[in-house]
């Protein structure tokens, strides 16, 4: 069964940053796309970023663009998300998600979140 | 950058009936459109992708079509456990912008 795993989640201050991990199992994860995806309490979806399974191309959308950093280490079948800057409005579950192909076919699979919550 | 509407916002049904749901594109998408549901403190689930390709264990229930701009979600023989949000996605273009609709809640009386 593929599984997603999230972690790192926490209670931050405005201007610090963070770090997300996911755990990722059932599948070869080193063949796959890989996204960020987040929903703000009681929001909708918004997609943050994703990376090609080789790690040669990364996408953000422009509300995170210069602050946070998607990652991966396909050896250890994790992904990572580094939040600098942080804001109010990044408060949210944050989801990992496999997508369907290796470059950019669209999400499938989600983890169940980690939350973040952005507070002075 | 592409935006999605998704309609209606809120949708009450009895069991047994049936949905239908709606999604535009305001820009050619080809069939690069995916629906996920999402029930209460649960991740969302992908139901259709391609526009009418059903996911992985996904029940017949579901069906998608449409192509281009606009697209149907519809699930038959409306069941207790089909209460949930509803969001169509697009995959045409990335990075995708907002790439999500604002979702149609589906509420089964």
């Amino acid at each position: 069964e593929m599984q997603l795993v999230e972690s790192g989640g926490g209670l931050v201050q405005p201007g610090r940053s963070l770090r997300l991990s996911c755990a990722a199992s059932g599948f070869t994860f080193a063949d796959y796309a890989m996204h960020w995806v987040r929903q703000a309490p009681g929001k909708g979806l918004e997609w943050v970023s994703g990376i090609t399974w080789n790690s040669g191309n990364t996408f953000y959308a422009d509300s995170v663009k210069g602050r946070f950093t998607i990652s991966r280490d396909n050896a250890k079948n994790s992904l990572f998300l580094q939040m600098n800057s942080l804001r109010a409005e990044d408060m949210a579950l944050y989801y990992c998600v496999k997508d369907r192909g290796s470059y950019l076919d669209g999400f499938e699979v989600w983890g169940q979140g980690t939350m973040v919550t952005v507070s002075a | 950058e592409i935006v999605m509407t998704q309609s209606p916002a809120t949708l009450s049904m009895s069991p047994g009936e049936r949905a239908t749901l709606s999604c535009r594109a305001s820009q050619f998408i080809n069939t690069n459109l995916a629906w996920f549901q999402q029930k209460p403190g649960q991740a969302p689930r992908l139901l259709i992708y391609g526009a009418s390709t059903r996911a992985t264990g996904i029940p017949a229930r579901f069906s998608g079509s449409g192509s281009g701009t606009e697209f149907i979600l519809t699930i038959s023989s409306l069941q207790s456990g089909d209460s949930a949000l509803y969001y169509c996605q697009q995959y045409n273009n990335w990075p995708p912008g907002d790439t999500f609709g604002q979702g149609t809640r589906l509420e089964i009386k």
